[in-house]
């Protein structure tokens, strides 16, 4: 089975400054794919940015990237330069290709961007 | 419509009632994914629907749980006699194809079982 870990329940950052969210997960596969959703409050999920895991570039998506070590199985967000709206709940999730209906999470990490 | 839906917003019902809960997925996904996400905790897979068939239902946690789509747009999530447990956020995402592509969610339903 496959585990995903999130080791920071709550970070703060502020306004403006660079925050980076930690992720590992567990698994035995080789082709799978790992995303970042955040969470605002009104509780719909949102795709932050996607990574294959064959590819060993790593995602970038405007101040969102992620730095992804597939040896050491882990998948961190940065956010850079960060803004109010970005204050939400960030899942780390992880998808086998071989049974890409389901999706394991972490259990989140509680963003907050101070003023 | 433009982005997944559930109705209702919110439930609440009392213990060993049945309710329904209604996932309307974005016009021409055929993926279709239950979640459960109970209070600081991340979602919980539950079941996933290609077209009208479940492709995976092992995340029902018990006989008390079934869902269906019967025509391939429309998922209802069936709870029988609750449970103060299933309290919870009951969210459905839907996508073009499989879980590797990119998933849109709805807003979720909170349930509340008292």
């Amino acid at each position: 089975a496959q585990t995903v870990t999130q080791s920071q329940p709550e970070m703060s950052v502020q306004e403006a400054e660079t925050v980076t969210l930690s992720c590992t997960y567990d698994t035995s596969e080789n082709n799978y794919y790992l995303f970042w959703y955040k969470q605002p409050p009104s509780r719909q999920m949102i795709l932050v940015i996607r990574q294959e895991a064959y590819k060993q570039q790593n995602a970038t998506e405007n101040r969102f990237s992620v730095n992804f070590q597939k040896a050491a199985k882990s998948f961190s967000l940065k956010i850079s330069d960060s803004q109010l709206g970005d204050t939400a709940m960030y899942f780390c999730a992880f998808i086998l290709n071989t049974n890409a209906g389901k999706s394991t999470f972490g259990d989140g990490t509680t963003l907050t961007v101070k003023p | 419509g433009a982005g997944v839906s559930q109705t209702p917003s919110n439930k609440v019902t009392e213990k060993g009632k049945y309710v329904e809960l209604r996932c309307d997925p974005i016009s021409g996904h055929t993926a279709l994914y239950w979640y459960r996400q109970s209070l600081g905790q991340g979602p919980e897979f539950l079941i996933y629907f290609q077209g009208t068939g479940a492709a995976d239902d092992s995340g029902l946690p018990n006989d008390r749980f079934f869902a269906v789509r019967p025509e391939g747009s429309v998922s209802t999530l069936k709870i029988q006699r609750t449970e103060r447990g299933d309290s919870a956020v009951y969210l459905c995402a839907s996508s073009l194809n499989r879980g590797n592509t990119e998933a849109f969610f709805g807003q979720g339903t909170r349930l509340t079982v008292v």
